[in-house]
Formats: structure tokens, sequence, C-alpha cells
């Protein structure tokens, strides 16, 4: 069984930092895309970032380019997502999931409040 | 980047009844569209890719249809565990960018 399971989230204040691990399991991990995807609290879906299943290449949405950093671990099948200089409107759930150009694959979401 | 507009925002429907949902890409996505369903509380699950493919263990009721920038969701028998929002995606290029949401409940 596919597992997905995001941890890291919390309250920030703004312009401060905070890591999300997203640690998978039930499958080969390095032979896929991974991708971030949020949802601010009563909103839609917004995608993040996305890597390559080697690392090799990243993806961001404008508006985190230069903020995030997405990156892996294929040894210890984690996702990472580094977030820098947080504002109020990265508050948000932020699931990982599994990336073919459909997210066929969520984690349970991890919550991330950006607040002074 | 590629703008997914969906119709109706909302909407309310009987059980037993049919339900289709739209979605509107700004451009040509040559079929690569996915929906998704969330309950409340819960992280959204994959029904449809590629326009029509239905992911395993999706009911049979679920279809999807569509080519060029218009899609559909279709729910031939509407039950009481279909209520929740649904959400399209295309998956052509990055940013991958997903429909504002269709909150589904039950009359």
């Amino acid at each position: 069984e596919v597992q997905l399971v995001e941890s890291g989230g919390g309250l920030v204040q703004p312009g401060r930092s905070l890591k999300l691990s997203c640690a998978a399991s039930g499958f080969t991990f390095s032979n896929y895309y991974m991708a971030w995807v949020r949802q601010a609290p009563t909103k839609g879906l917004e995608w993040v970032a996305s890597i390559t299943n080697s690392g090799g290449s990243t993806y961001y949405r404008d508006s985190v380019k230069g903020r995030f950093t997405i990156s892996r671990d294929n040894a210890k099948s984690t996702l990472y997502l580094q977030m820098d200089s947080l504002r109020s409107e990265d508050t948000a759930t932020y699931y990982c999931t599994r990336d073919r150009g459909v997210m066929d694959a969520w984690g349970q979401g991890a919550s991330v409040t950006v607040s002074s | 980047d590629i703008q997914m507009t969906q119709s109706p925002a909302s909407l309310s429907a009987s059980l037993g009844e049919t339900v289709t949902i739209q979605c509107r890409a700004s451009e040509d996505i040559y079929s690569g569209l996915a929906w998704y369903q969330q309950k409340p509380g819960k992280s959204p699950q994959l029904l449809i890719y590629g326009a029509s493919s239905l992911q395993d263990g999706v009911p049979s009721r679920f279809s999807g249809s569509g080519s060029g920038t218009q899609y559909s969701l279709k729910i031939s028998s509407m039950q009481t565990e279909d209520e929740g929002v649904y959400f399209c995606q295309q998956g052509l290029k990055y940013p991958w960018t997903f429909g504002g949401g269709t909150k589904l409940e039950l009359k």
C-alpha cells in the first residue's frame, strides 16, 4: 500500500523558516517524480513544487521561487520542502504527492500557519 | 500558465440523480486532465486521469470525457458517499493548475 506521511508543520512567524518532510513507503520512491501541493483554509488546491525522480531537476510556482526548496533523499525514501522567508499567504495544509502529471497518491497533509 | 475554470461552483443532487461537472482550460491540454474528490477533513483522491481513464478502485458510476479545452466529470447515480468537493487539474505542462472546485451536496 502506498503511504505518504508528512511531518514538520506548525506555527511560525513571518520571515522565519520551516522544513517539511514526507516519508514514503509501499512503492519504489526513486522511480517517481514527487510534488508538494497546498491548500489554504477553505480554499482550493495549489501546486507548489515538483522534483524529478533523481532530484536533478526541480520546478516551482512563481510565488515561492527563491524562497522554497524541494529536495529528496532516495536512500531514505523521503521528500522535503524547505520554506524560507515565510509569508502569511503561505498559510495552508501542505500535501506530499506522487507526481505522474496527475497526483495519484496523497499524504494526510501538514498544517503550516504563518502568523505573529 | 494554463487557467482551469470549473462550473458550477456548487450543486445539490438527489440520490440516484446524474451529476455533471464541467472544466474548461484556457488552451488545448490534449486530454491531460485529471479529476479529484475531496471529502471534508480528508486529502484529495484521484478519480480520473487522461480525461477518461478510471483510477483503480474508483466506482464505475464515475466517468470522464472531453477533449481540447472542454472536459466533464459525470456521476451516473448520486450516492451519499459522493458528497464532497471535486477539482480538475491540467497535467500538460508546469505549473500544474487546478480548477476552483465544485462542492457537491446531497439534496
